[in-house]
């Protein structure tokens, strides 16, 4: 089935470390986004790349990076210069006409 | 900056009881404007997506319109499953997406 996948789904991280989250896609979607989620809050938007190789800062950019080698994959890196992690991570991609995002299911950071 | 502000925040509606969800964004440069239903823990589900003013798209009992400086999400006769958050999101000509902050919307049987 064609769709986009985050993992994992809940993750904890010690004050310090740096995390890797990760997002496929079968999509043959050009353009990936992440956002960030804080409870009873919207989405921040932190990076999104339009084709492999490219990507740009979002909002919240600060303490987080990412790359995007192939197509398929937009894996993000929360930094220990991120201060405040805890939060619920998504993904998604969007079609070459723009017409709809797809959204994974979404990644739970706790920082312990 | 581009702005997308969704009002009321919360809303609360009995079975039946009609209402609509306001999303105001910033006109320049939007080439598409989004709506998403939340449930909570999940990532958001594609609803609609409106491109030019006086477009209309309907499924089920959600309606979404499209005026030149906002959107509106028409909710008929509502059952209590289509308790969620709802989210407007505007695409502009950098292909960045923007999200509102959401309309939480509870249906009492």
């Amino acid at each position: 089935d064609g769709g986009i996948t985050q993992s994992p789904k809940y993750l904890f991280r010690k004050e310090g470390q740096n995390v890797t989250l990760s997002c496929e896609q079968n999509l043959n979607h050009d353009a990936m986004y992440w956002y960030r989620q804080d409870p009873g809050q919207g989405l921040r938007l932190i990076y999104y790349s339009q084709i492999v190789n490219d990507f740009q800062k979002g909002d919240i950019a600060e303490g987080y990076s990412v790359s995007r080698e192939k197509k398929e994959s937009f894996p993000l890196t929360v930094t220990s210069a991120q201060k405040n992690p805890t939060a619920f991570y998504l993904c998604a991609s969007m079609t070459g006409r723009n017409t709809e995002a797809f959204f994974g299911q979404g990644t739970r950071l706790t920082v312990v | 900056e581009d702005q997308v502000t969704q009002s009321p925040e919360a809303l609360r509606l009995q079975e039946g009881e009609s209402s609509s969800l306001n999303c105001s964004y910033t006109v320049s440069g939007l080439r598409g404007l989004f709506w998403y239903r939340q449930d909570p823990g999940k990532g958001p589900e594609f609803l609609f997506t409106l491109y030019s003013a006086g477009e209309e798209k309907e499924k089920e009992r959600l309606k979404a319109t499209l005026t030149k400086k906002e959107s509106f999400l028409h909710i008929t006769a509502p059952k209590p499953e289509d308790s969620a958050t709802y989210l407007c999101a505007a695409q502009y000509n950098n292909n960045d997406m923007r999200f509102g902050a959401g309309t939480r919307l509870t249906v009492k049987p």
